[in-house]
């Protein structure tokens, strides 16, 4: 079956940049999406399409693609985005949508 | 505003079947399909089934496939998720989320299944 692969954790101080990854064979046809899951509450899209903010999300998240990989960058990262993120996309022929693992952010 | 409100989740023993339901407003529900995702405790999220707007395709996950079945009643804005031979490791909570505008932007607060003997 198709997989999303992420690193498990990230961490970085506040006002550096985050960089979180995802890779996936059916990443150079299929569209990436991410998104935010703050400890018990529901998860949040942050990017979809790659590349695109959705109204209400704050400038710092920008999404990238290349080749196989897809990247989450939250540029000068506050304590508010300590949370998980998944990135998530469909298998080649979209048969069924997948998540990756999770990648744990933490602000230290 | 959009809203989904799942309900029909509880506490069951392994090889028992469970239903859920997801009602929803705020939208043109003939128009859209719905999906079922869930968490595990502890754990990311596992996309579970699609049901298309007219209730004429269908998909599910590897991991339920043969097991669950989704259908809807577009007569009552509601989706259900009817799961047979529960497994322990079916213990999550299941999100009814819509796609709007793209995936997936509209999720209902959730329904928490518990198999365990």
């Amino acid at each position: 079956s198709y997989e999303l692969t992420q690193p498990p954790s990230v961490s970085v101080s506040p006002g550096q940049t985050a960089r979180i990854t995802c890779s996936g064979d059916a990443l150079p046809k299929q569209y990436a999406y991410w998104y935010q899951q703050r400890p018990g509450q529901t998860p949040v899209l942050v990017i979809y399409k790659d590349s695109e903010r959705p109204s209400g999300i704050p400038e710092r998240f920008s999404g990238s693609s290349s080749g196989t990989m897809v990247t989450l960058t939250i540029t000068g990262v506050q304590a508010e985005d300590e949370a998980d993120y998944y990135c998530q996309s469909a298998d080649y022929n979209a048969t069924c949508e997948v998540f990756g693992g999770g990648t744990k952010l933490t602000v230290l | 505003q959009v809203q989904l409100v799942e309900s029909g989740g509880g506490v069951v023993q392994p090889g028992t079947s469970l239903r859920l339901s997801c009602l929803a407003s705020g939208f043109s529900f003939i128009d859209h399909g719905i999906h079922w995702i869930r968490q595990a405790p502890g754990k990311g999220l596992e996309w579970v089934a699609l049901i298309s707007y007219d209730g004429s395709h269908k998909l599910f996950a590897d991991s339920v496939k043969g097991r669950f079945t989704i259908s809807r009643d577009n007569s009552k804005n509601t989706v259900y998720l009817q799961m047979n031979s529960l497994r322990v490791d079916d213990t999550a909570i299941y999100y009814c989320v819509v796609v709007i505008t793209t995936k997936f932007d509209y999720w209902g607060q959730g329904a928490q299944v518990t198999v365990s003997s």
